[in-house]
């Protein structure tokens, strides 16, 4: 069965340090991996996926993530942290090998706190 | 261009009475889907459509719940006898299908939905 999990309800960090938000997955095949956040009030809004080729991608505000296929798993990291990026993250992914490789598995959320 | 529209933002409404979520997506996205999020999860898939036909019906709950994109533009989600556990935030997302589960999800801001 696919499923994604995030360990971490939340995750502190002060402003200027890096941050990791972790992510770990479970399907049958290569996944489809995504990011996306969600600011209080506001729907989800989408940071950078995971197709194929290089483990590490590059999306939005500096965000970049990397596809670890041994340990399954598809953290995002930023190398410095904005108070402005404290909200709600979500990893998602898709099987394509399932039933239906167009709809979204997502983990619980991390909640990331950026404090200055 | 516009994002993903939802309305009503907000809806309160009474136990067992009848209420309609309409989507509207990016203009020219085929492919649309509606998501529920309860408080402190993730978003839950319910359906998808591929133009006007409902692709994957899996995640609608039971027979209560059912949604419609008459035209393969704009959705409504339709939630009859309505229950107390029916209250979450509905989410909608539009893509360009077709890709084999490699597009992109763009998602509306929400419904949150309030049954007294």
């Amino acid at each position: 069965a696919q499923s994604v999990a995030q360990p971490e309800d939340q995750v502190n960090v002060a402003e200027g340090n890096p941050l990791t938000v972790k992510c770990t997955y479970s399907v049958s095949g290569n996944p489809y991996l995504f990011w996306y956040v969600q600011y209080p009030n506001r729907g989800l809004q989408f940071l950078l996926k995971y197709i194929t080729g290089d483990n590490l991608v590059k999306g939005s505000y500096g965000f970049e993530a990397e596809f670890n296929k041994s340990q399954t798993s598809f953290h995002l990291k930023k190398p410095s942290a904005l108070v402005s990026d404290s909200a709600l993250y979500f990893c998602a992914v898709r099987d394509p090998l399932g039933g239906n490789f167009n709809k979204f598995y997502f983990g619980s959320g991390t909640k990331l706190n950026v404090k200055p | 261009g516009a994002g993903v529209s939802q309305t009503p933002s907000n809806k309160v409404t009474e136990k067992g009475k009848y209420v309609e979520l309409r989507c509207d997506p990016i203009s020219g996205h085929t492919a649309l889907y509606w998501y529920r999020q309860s408080l402190g999860q993730g978003p839950e898939f319910l359906i998808y459509f591929q133009g006007t036909g409902a692709a994957d019906d899996s995640g609608l709950p039971n027979d209560r719940f059912f949604a419609v994109r008459p035209e393969g533009s704009v959705s409504t989600l339709k939630i009859q006898r309505t229950e107390r556990g029916d209250s979450a935030v509905y989410l909608c997302a539009s893509s360009f299908a077709g890709q084999g589960g490699t597009d992109t999800q763009y998602f509306g801001p929400g419904t949150r939905l309030t049954v007294l």
